[in-house]
């Protein structure tokens, strides 16, 4: 079976701290994707980045970053410097090869207080 | 630049009443879906379809209905609105169906069921 796990229901912090959004996931599949996406407060999903599981390289976008470790079944999210507009809901979700269905985790409302 | 355009925005109906979300694509996706959203738990999949003429059931099918005439077109019926199908709906496609491309998602239609 497949599970994705975002144990953190709700994170707050202040402008400009960094702030890491964790996501384990489980799956007997030897190759599959890993995704991001963000809900900000006017409700659309947004797609943030995919990962392949034979791909281990991190990954960083300017002040996001994501850090896959397949030794821990983690693909953790790292915002670097919030800002108030990456207040959202943020998902990490997971799709094993040949599988149709993408599995979501509960997702993280992420608050950044100016 | 439409992607995938989901009506109505919000809705609300009467407990038994029916209704159809309409979820279209212009970007030639074979793979469309319905999720709902519900506080706490993520995204769930209700239905999905492959290509024209191909549906099948995710994880939450049961008080809806799907069909696919057309690779564009894919609406979902509630048969009897109940409460418990209070919830935002969305729509997304994928070009592949299985695969790593992630998937675009509709704005979303938030449904009361009075």
């Amino acid at each position: 079976a497949q599970k994705v796990t975002q144990a953190q229901t709700e994170i707050s912090v202040v402008e400009k701290e960094d702030v890491t959004l964790d996501c384990v996931y489980e799956t007997r599949d030897t190759t599959y994707y890993l995704f991001w996406y963000k809900q900000p407060p006017s409700g659309e999903l947004v797609f943030l980045i995919r990962r392949n599981s034979f791909d281990e390289q991190n990954e960083i976008s300017g002040r996001y970053s994501w850090n896959f470790q397949k030794s821990t079944s983690s693909f953790n999210f790292t915002i670097t410097a919030s800002q108030v507009v990456d207040s959202a809901v943020y998902f990490c979700a997971l799709s094993a090869k040949g599988n149709y269905q993408l599995i979501w985790g509960a997702g993280t409302k992420l608050i950044i207080k100016p | 630049n439409a992607g995938v355009t989901q009506t109505p925005k919000f809705q609300v109906l009467k407990t038994g009443q029916s209704m159809t979300l309409q979820c279209a694509q212009d970007m030639n996706h074979e793979y469309m879906s319905w999720y709902r959203q519900d506080p706490g738990m993520g995204l769930r999949l209700i239905h999905y379809s492959v290509g024209a003429g191909i549906t099948d059931q995710g994880e939450v099918p049961n008080g809806y209905n799907v069909s696919r005439s057309t690779t564009e077109d894919f609406p979902l019926r509630l048969l009897s609105a109940a409460p418990s199908q209070t919830s935002v709906y969305f729509c997304a496609s994928r070009s592949r169906p299985r695969g790593n491309q992630p998937q675009h998602f509709g704005d979303g239609t938030r449904l009361s069921i009075l």
